[in-house]
């Protein structure tokens, strides 16, 4: 079975362009979350996905950052445009439905953005 | 708000020897407590979970985690450490059961020497 897959893994861009970050999540689990760690710090929640709805988007730093998640399967993440700050690693993660027992969170391999 | 400290940013251990990374949360109620590993080139891995009942709990990989109230702690252990156990390890809570809005700590970076 396929884990949570992220494109691309490495991007750099210049300050003011945009990036397109996807995640595909381990099929048939409906709950889709983002996080981000930029350098040196802790790794942050940026929002939830259930299915294709926003159930929590707390975590998003501001207007440049807007995630969607089409017909509840994949979903993408865009900065636009981008700046310096915004560079670290991008973590996606998947689940079950969410209050299932023990649920477990999968995570994929990151997204690593760098702003020049 | 819930927080999560891990005061060591880098440990250095022998092959061989016996680990200890600690972890200390802050929160009200009773916490839900995961460790990650995130090995170079991977993504985050969970080692383990902690929701409730014994409070010492086995992971992957050999590794176990004591939940310890009275000291707000969630520290990780491993008897003898091999060389691929090398790795950035985070300690995480989560607000309620099966809420994964996780707070992490920075991180503990593990090296392994021979």
């Amino acid at each position: 079975e396929a884990g949570v897959t992220q494109f691309p893994s490495h991007s750099v861009i210049e300050k003011g362009q945009t990036v397109t970050l996807r995640c595909d999540p381990i099929s048939g689990h409906d709950n889709l979350y983002w996080y981000r760690r930029v350098m040196g710090k802790e790794i942050k929640f940026l929002l939830h996905f259930v299915k294709e709805s926003k159930q929590d988007e707390s975590g998003m730093p501001n207007n440049r950052f807007l995630a969607e998640r089409t017909g509840g399967t994949y979903s993408t993440l865009k900065v636009q445009p981008a700046e310096l700050e915004d560079s670290g690693v991008y973590f996606c993660a998947s689940s079950q439905v969410r209050g299932s027992s023990g649920n477990t969170i999968y995570f994929g391999e990151g997204s690593w953005l760098t702003v020049v | 708000a819930q927080s999560v400290t891990q005061p060591d940013i880098h440990i250095t251990v022998s092959e061989g020897a016996s680990l200890e990374l600690r972890c200390n949360y802050s929160y009200g109620a009773t916490p839900y407590l995961f460790w990650y590993v995130q090995s170079p080139g991977q993504g985050l891995q969970l080692l383990l979970k902690y929701f409730s009942g014994d409070t010492l709990v086995q992971g992957i990989k050999g590794f176990e985690a004591e939940f310890k109230r009275s000291q707000s702690s969630f520290n990780l252990r491993k008897p003898s450490v091999h060389w691929s156990d090398a790795a950035e390890y985070f300690c995480a809570v989560a607000p309620t059961f099966g809420n994964e809005k996780l707070t992490f700590g920075t991180g503990t970076r593990l090296t392994i020497i021979p």
